[in-house]
């Protein structure tokens, strides 16, 4: 099956720094998608970028489909950014989405 | 949480037992999902519906069952508990749309239920 790396596993910011996540992928998918999960467990969608870029605010995604990876950037992280930040992917048949270890990221006031 | 119920938020077990989760959506989606969250290795699909009494294996399927009745329900099942069953479980909801020669799943999670197998 498809194979999801994300790196780095950790990140501290300080508060005001700007930092990009990297979602590696090992085969061709239908779909990508970033989560982002808050301390109290919740998981919210930020993006779906199978392929291109988008932007919300402070956060930017891009993925490039044909060379099988996907960013993504946080800029002026505030605190209320720490959590953990998930890619997934959806296989060719996409139904099933496979999701990466996650990147844990902590922003120091 | 988007029309997702997930119950029991939390429960604690002994092992052996059965133990049976549930998520209930208003959303009127056609896919529903179960996904386990251990330390380590984020979100495992353990089973997944794509209609009513239509159910797959996910990545990590033994020792859990699945059943949907309904549109809006879909059960997960422990027939009989073990301690490394002990994880958060999150439902997951999407409405998978065509679109060209992509398909696009955009997934809406519960809030999650956290269960202790003693």
């Amino acid at each position: 099956g498809i194979q999801v790396e994300q790196s780095p596993p950790d990140l501290i910011l300080q508060e005001g720094a700007n930092s990009t996540l990297r979602c590696n992928f090992s085969d061709s998918v239908n779909n990508l998608q970033w989560f982002h999960q808050n301390p109290w467990g919740q998981l919210i969608n930020l993006f779906y970028i199978p392929s291109g870029t988008k932007q919300n605010g402070r956060l930017s995604a891009t993925t490039v489909a044909t060379e099988r990876y996907s960013l993504l950037y946080i800029s002026s992280s505030q605190t209320t950014d720490s959590g953990v930040y998930f890619c997934a992917v959806g296989d060719t048949g996409g139904f099933k989405t496979i999701f990466g270890a996650g990147t844990r990221l902590f922003v120091k006031a | 949480d988007a029309g997702i119920t997930q119950s029991p938020r939390h429960k604690v077990t002994e092992t052996g037992t059965p133990v049976t989760l549930r998520c209930h959506q208003t959303e009127n989606h056609r896919y529903m999902y179960w996904y386990r969250q251990d330390p380590g290795h984020g979100l495992r699909l353990i089973h997944y519906s794509y209609g009513v009494k239509d159910t797959d294996k996910g990545e990590v399927s033994d020792g859990y069952s699945v059943s949907r009745s309904k549109t809006e329900d879909f059960l997960l099942t422990l027939e009989s508990a073990t301690s490394s069953q002990t994880s958060v479980y999150f439902c997951a909801i999407s409405e998978f749309a065509m679109g060209g020669q992509k398909g696009s799943n955009v997934l809406t999670f519960g809030a999650g239920s956290r269960l202790t197998v003693l």
